[in-house]
């Protein structure tokens, strides 16, 4: 079973502090995880990855943990700025498939001024 | 423009009727992707293209969808007698490499059938 999950469906920052946004997974063989940000009426906007042998992947405001043992992966923004509110997916791509994405349902993020 | 371009932006159908997705990738991106989205849902995998060859269509819901890219790089999602479970954002993305680490989205098609 392969499986990537985004159990909170949205989330509300104060502007300045951090985010946490959290995705867990059922597949201990996905290679790499990706994340993406989604503005309304537009398409997915890659964000940031980290593969599956590292713990850590970070670019400027944006950090991604990785947890292989508790299968569990967290985006941190810090700091929040309104331009972060958005939907956020994770994704690892599917074990037996070479062009496969499996995505999490996303998680709104809103930034409160 | 530089991105993908997906046409129509919205597309009502009645049931029963077909329709065409058009997409325009990023110039000289080999891979080509068509993913479906409903409502409060992640995309899921439609087919894959690498050029002008469909290496896969597993994710292909029925017979009635159909994808093509004839010449390596627009491409159309065509679904024959449409029916309300249809209804969805149809999403394509490209990528310059083989696989689908960074992908560039188009803003989607929006079908609704009626």
């Amino acid at each position: 079973d392969q499986q990537v999950k985004q159990n909170s469906p949205s989330l509300s920052v104060q502007e300045g502090r951090i985010s946490i946004l959290n995705c867990d997974y059922t597949n201990s063989m996905f290679d790499y995880f990706l994340w993406y940000k989604k503005y309304p009426a537009e398409g997915p906007t890659f964000l940031i990855s980290i593969s599956s042998i590292k713990d850590k992947n970070e670019d400027g405001r944006f950090t991604v943990f990785l947890n292989k043992s508790a299968k569990h992966l967290s985006l941190h923004i810090v700091p929040s700025q309104p331009g972060d509110s958005a939907v956020y997916f994770c994704a690892a791509p599917q074990e037996d498939s070479n062009y496969q994405l499996i995505w999490g349902a996303g998680t709104k993020l809103i930034i409160k001024p | 423009g530089a991105g993908v371009s997906q046409s129509p932006r919205y597309k009502v159908a009645k049931r029963g009727q077909d329709v065409a997705l058009r997409c325009d990738p990023i110039s000289g991106h080999v891979s080509l992707f068509w993913y479906q989205q409903a409502l409060g849902q992640g995309p899921e995998f439609l087919t894959y293209f690498q050029n002008e060859a469909q290496l896969d269509k597993s994710g292909l819901p029925s017979d009635r969808f159909f994808a093509e890219r004839p010449e390596g790089s627009v491409s159309t999602l065509k679904i024959q007698r449409t029916q309300q479970e249809d209804s969805a954002v149809y999403l394509c993305a490209s990528s310059k490499s083989l696989g689908n680490e960074k992908l560039f989205f188009g803003s989607g098609t929006q079908l609704s059938v009626l």
